[in-house]
């Protein structure tokens, strides 16, 4: 079965760098949710789309953005990176309305130098 | 907002023993509680979900339990096997579709062989 799609697995950027991570849903998910892992700690919920609209926001720092395009893949947009930043980033979707199962990507492993 | 409190962090079972974690959560209009396992390097896997119109659910060897009055909802592996040692999370949300997840700080299995 297709599952969650994330690129790049593993990025490097330096300080005050701007840096964008991709996520592709499963095929019919309309809905998509970024979330932070910081080393040894739970996911922390960043923000979500559904049917492209932005659905929830959470503890998302104002440096990052991000979208849910029309195909339904979406793109989390970090700038002016900090050390701070370096985390996993899951991505996550679910089909919609009728149902509450998320199901996550592999993840972005984003470390900030 | 949703607080979700997971324990114990660590446990270490022999192979074929069980092995139970526990959350609570705070919020009483959550009605969707998931559990997740996470793999070094992996991103997190739903292995069982329950919702709060119904007290129990079991799939094989893993079977999830929800109070509801007392807001706390436990995960219970059978025969422990050496391929279930990983990160375990609970999570909650208000299961209305297209809700977030509010993670446990999750629990570090190990099966001793």
């Amino acid at each position: 079965a297709a599952g969650v799609i994330q690129s790049p697995r593993h990025l490097i950027k330096e300080k005050r760098e701007t840096a964008t991570l991709k996520c592709y849903p499963i095929p019919r998910h309309d809905t998509v949710y970024w979330y932070q892992q910081g080393p040894g700690q739970d996911p922390q919920f960043l923000i979500s789309f559904y049917e492209k609209m932005q659905s929830d926001k959470g503890s998302i720092p104002d440096r990052f953005s991000a979208q849910q395009f029309s195909d339904y893949h979406s793109e989390l947009n970090m700038s002016s990176l900090e050390l701070g930043d370096s985390a996993l980033y899951f991505c996550a979707s679910s089909p919609g309305t009728t149902t509450d199962t998320q199901y996550f990507g592999p993840g972005t492993r984003l470390t900030v130098l | 907002g949703e607080n979700v409190e997971q324990h114990p962090s660590t446990l270490s079972v022999q192979e074929g023993d069980s092995a139970v974690i526990k959350c609570t959560y705070s919020d009483s209009a959550s009605n969707y509680f998931p559990w997740y396992k996470q793999e070094l390097g992996k991103g997190p896997q739903l292995i069982i979900d329950i919702r709060s119109n119904v007290g129990e659910k079991k799939d094989q060897r893993i079977a999830v339990t929800l109070n509801k009055t007392a807001k706390h909802f436990s995960l219970h592996i059978t025969e422990t096997q050496p391929e279930d040692s990983a990160v375990y999370f609970c999570a909650a949300s208000r299961g209305f579709g297209n809700e977030k997840l509010t993670f446990g700080t999750g629990t570090r299995l190990t099966i001793i062989p």
